[in-house]
């Protein structure tokens, strides 16, 4: 199975400061024969589903605000939210989508210094 | 508007199991992979499987292999999770979610509001 490490496992921001959130795969979700990596990001708010925010690694899901952006590739990624707003507090999660079964970083939680 | 509609929240005995349902609407049912997601407390986001409504295929997380049976009913648009030998370990959110496209490799974009599974004595 394909193993997804996320760091830090919590970080407390300012509010209009930037976050950034790291995940590592343990092998390679880049797909060469169409050049995607098969990862994505989902915020997740107490008592309510996650929500998609990022797929292909860097791109954004409609409506999501552009103070978030995904990047990377192969191994390594990254989610950075430009300027942190109080409605950005929630657990952030990868997930590889490259095969099956698909699996869950274990988490960053976001909260406002 | 793509909406999924889960079943209500259940408390089950040890060894017992448990089936939540998940109604789709506002799309072709047949056209999307479904998957199923569980959050413990304390816990993060797990993944357990995937069903392809079009043929009933499936795949689970092999810790759930053998424990975990998703099933469908395509003239209703409802999936079906069936957890069986539940422990303390199994109390958790069950959600069902909708991949973006129609391979089990693509992100969830839809979501069902949850569904509390308590296991308790």
């Amino acid at each position: 199975d394909f193993v997804m490490t996320q760091s830090p496992d919590s970080l407390a921001v300012p509010l209009g400061a930037r976050a950034t959130i790291n995940c590592k795969s343990g092998q390679s979700v880049l797909y060469s024969s169409n050049n995607k990596n098969y990862l994505a990001w989902y915020q997740q708010k107490p008592g309510q589903p996650p929500k998609l925010l990022i797929y292909w690694a860097s791109t954004r899901e409609s409506g999501v605000p552009d103070r978030f952006s995904g990047s990377g590739s192969g191994t390594d990624f990254t989610l950075t939210i430009s300027s942190l707003q109080a409605e950005d507090v929630a657990v952030y999660y990868c997930q590889q989508y490259y095969t099956s079964p698909l699996t869950f970083g274990g988490g960053t939680k976001v909260e406002i210094k | 508007q793509v909406q999924l509609v889960q079943s209500g929240a259940e408390v089950k005995k040890p060894g017992a199991s448990v089936k939540v349902s998940c109604k789709a609407s506002g799309y072709t049912f047949t056209g999307y992979y479904m998957h199923w997601v569980r959050l413990a407390p304390g816990q993060g986001l797990e993944w357990m499987g995937w069903i392809n409504p079009w043929n009933g295929a499936t795949d689970s997380a092999q810790q759930f292999q053998g424990r975990v049976t998703m099933t469908r009913d395509t003239s209703i648009s409802t999936a079906y999770m069936d957890l069986n030998s539940l422990t303390s370990d199994d109390t958790a959110v069950y959600y069902c979610a909708r991949g973006e496209g129609p391979g089990y490799d693509w992100p969830s974009d839809y979501w069902g509001q949850g569904t509390l599974v308590t296991v308790s004595s």
